[in-house]
C-alpha cells in the first residue's frame, strides 16, 4: 500500500532564515505530487505541483520554491522566511492529475 | 475555473443523528469529479468519498454518502448515525486540472 510522509512534523523557525520541508512517497511510482498550505482555519491553497522528476509547477508567486530531486520525494524551500509564511503545510499525491489525492500528515510552521 | 462554496462554517449535531453538509459548485467542465475530505484536529486531510459528474448513481461509502443533484451543482455529504469521531473540519473540492477547495465546515458531534 501507499504511505505518504512529511516531516518535520512541527517547525518554529525566525524571520529571514531558510526552509526545507520534505515529502516522501512510498508504494507507487511516478506519482503527481502537490504542495498546500493551509492558514489557521482557512481552506487549502495550492503551491506547487509536479507531474515528474525536475517538472514544477507554481500556482502562486511568492518567496516559496519547490523541487523533485527524485521521483518520490518533493521538497518545499526558502531562502528568507515571512511571517505570513507561518501556517499548516500539506504534501499530497495522486496517480493521475485531477483524481484523487491523498494526503501526507503536514508540517506545522511558525514563523516569528 | 472551478469554484466550490460550503455555507456552513459550522454546525453542531447530536450524537446518532444524521447530518447534511452543503456543497455547491460552479465548473465549465462537462466532465468533473467531487470529493469529500475530512480535516480531524490532527490536521491530516483524509478522502472521504468521490462522485463522477457522469456516475448514475450518488456515491456511497459506508456511513458516508453523496446526494449529487447536478442540475443544481451541489454534491451534499450525508452522514448518517452521527459518532463523536465524526468531529471534524470537512471539505467539498472539484476536480480540475488541480482540485478546488471549498473553505469547509466545522462539524461537532454534541454527546
Amino acid at each position: 500500500s501507499q504511505t505518504i510522509h512529511q516531516w518535520p512534523a512541527t517547525l518554529v523557525q525566525p524571520v529571514g532564515s531558510p526552509l526545507s520541508l520534505e515529502c516522501t512517497v512510498e508504494g507507487t511510482s511516478n506519482p503527481n505530487l502537490y504542495w498546500y498550505r493551509q492558514a489557521a482555519g482557512r481552506g487549502l491553497q495550492l503551491l506547487f505541483y509536479s507531474v515528474g522528476i525536475g517538472q514544477i509547477s507554481s500556482e502562486v508567486p511568492q518567496n516559496l520554491s519547490a523541487s523533485r530531486p527524485q521521483d518520490r520525494q518533493f521538497i518545499l524551500s526558502s531562502k528568507k522566511l515571512l511571517l505570513s509564511d507561518s501556517g499548516f503545510y500539506l504534501c499530497a499525491w495522486s496517480v493521475f492529475p485531477g483524481e484523487t489525492q491523498y494526503f501526507g500528515p503536514g508540517t506545522r510552521l511558525l514563523v516569528l | 475555473a472551478q469554484k466550490i462554496t460550503q455555507t456552513q462554517p459550522g454546525m453542531f449535531v447530536q450524537e446518532k443523528e444524521a447530518v447534511t453538509l452543503d456543497c455547491t459548485y460552479d465548473t465549465s467542465d462537462p466532465s468533473y469529479g467531487l470529493f469529500w475530505y475530512k480535516q480531524p484536529s490532527s490536521g491530516e486531510m483524509i478522502f472521504l468519498i468521490y462522485q463522477g459528474s457522469y456516475d448514475q448513481q450518488n456515491a456511497t461509502e459506508g456511513r458516508y454518502s453523496l446526494n449529487f443533484q447536478k442540475a443544481r451543482k451541489s454534491a451534499n455529504l450525508v452522514i448518517s448515525a452521527s459518532q463523536l469521531g465524526d468531529s471534524a473540519m470537512y471539505f467539498c473540492a472539484i476536480e480540475g486540472e488541480k482540485l478546488t477547495f471549498g473553505t469547509g465546515t466545522r462539524l461537532t458531534i454534541i454527546p
